[in-house]
């Protein structure tokens, strides 16, 4: 069966430092992977999405960045946070095409101080 | 622009009566909807999804309706129980090319005993 491990779970950095949030999916090959950001009181947005090894599309001009460098690996970075880099960040995988459902990860609780 | 909506953010419901969950979507190119469960602190389970193409969906307690012409959807649960009680977030995918979905902001879902 498919499992998706995402890590830390809970994170508190400084404004300023840099941050690498890594995603993995087992017993699945070429999934498509997402990150996602939920904001308190807010909906899930999608923040990058990606089919494969090496592309990853950017849904909102932000101070985040993806990366994908093994087929089941989905790696959300930045350089400097920010204040409102603050969220829960959510891990999720698909295979296949037609509204195939997303299987999340048990998420990030991110905190900046 | 936001193009799936939940505009009650939240709903309190006897346990063992039915929840009624709605959702509403501005883009007609949507082909398929799905329903997501979330706790605090968890990542978003699927519950059940629809195609365009139906009208209806039942798995156990959970049905979906959908209504194209009006771009609506709704949830029902019946009979509701105390585990039920969560954030319900609907979510609309297309033949766009790519595997996005779009969330809704979720509904919060309190079953009272």
């Amino acid at each position: 069966s498919q499992t998706i491990h995402q890590w830390p779970a809970t994170l508190v950095q400084p404004v300023g430092s840099p941050l690498s949030l890594e995603c993995t999916v087992e017993g699945t090959s070429n999934p498509n992977l997402y990150w996602y950001r939920q904001a308190a009181g807010r909906g899930l947005q999608l923040l990058f999405y990606s089919v494969g090894i090496g592309q990853i599309s950017s849904e909102v001009p932000q101070n985040l960045s993806a990366s994908r460098p093994q087929d089941r690996q989905f790696i959300l970075s930045s350089k400097k946070l920010l204040l409102s880099d603050s969220g829960f960040y959510l891990c999720a995988w698909s295979v296949g095409q037609g509204g195939q459902p997303q299987h999340f990860g048990d998420g990030t609780r991110l905190s900046i101080l | 622009d936001q193009q799936v909506k939940q505009n009650s953010p939240s709903l309190s419901v006897q346990e063992g009566r039915i929840s009624i969950l709605n959702c509403d979507y501005t883009n007609s190119m949507f082909d398929y909807f799905l329903w997501y469960k979330k706790y605090p602190a968890e990542g978003p389970t699927f519950l059940i999804s629809i195609s365009s193409i139906k009208d209806k969906n039942e798995d156990g307690r959970f049905t979906v309706f959908l209504n194209k012409s009006a771009k609506h959807l709704s949830l029902h649960i019946v009979p509701s129980q105390p585990g039920d009680s969560a954030v319900y977030f609907c979510a609309a995918a297309g033949n766009f090319g790519n595997e996005k979905l779009t969330f809704g902001t979720g509904t919060r879902l309190t079953i009272i005993p």
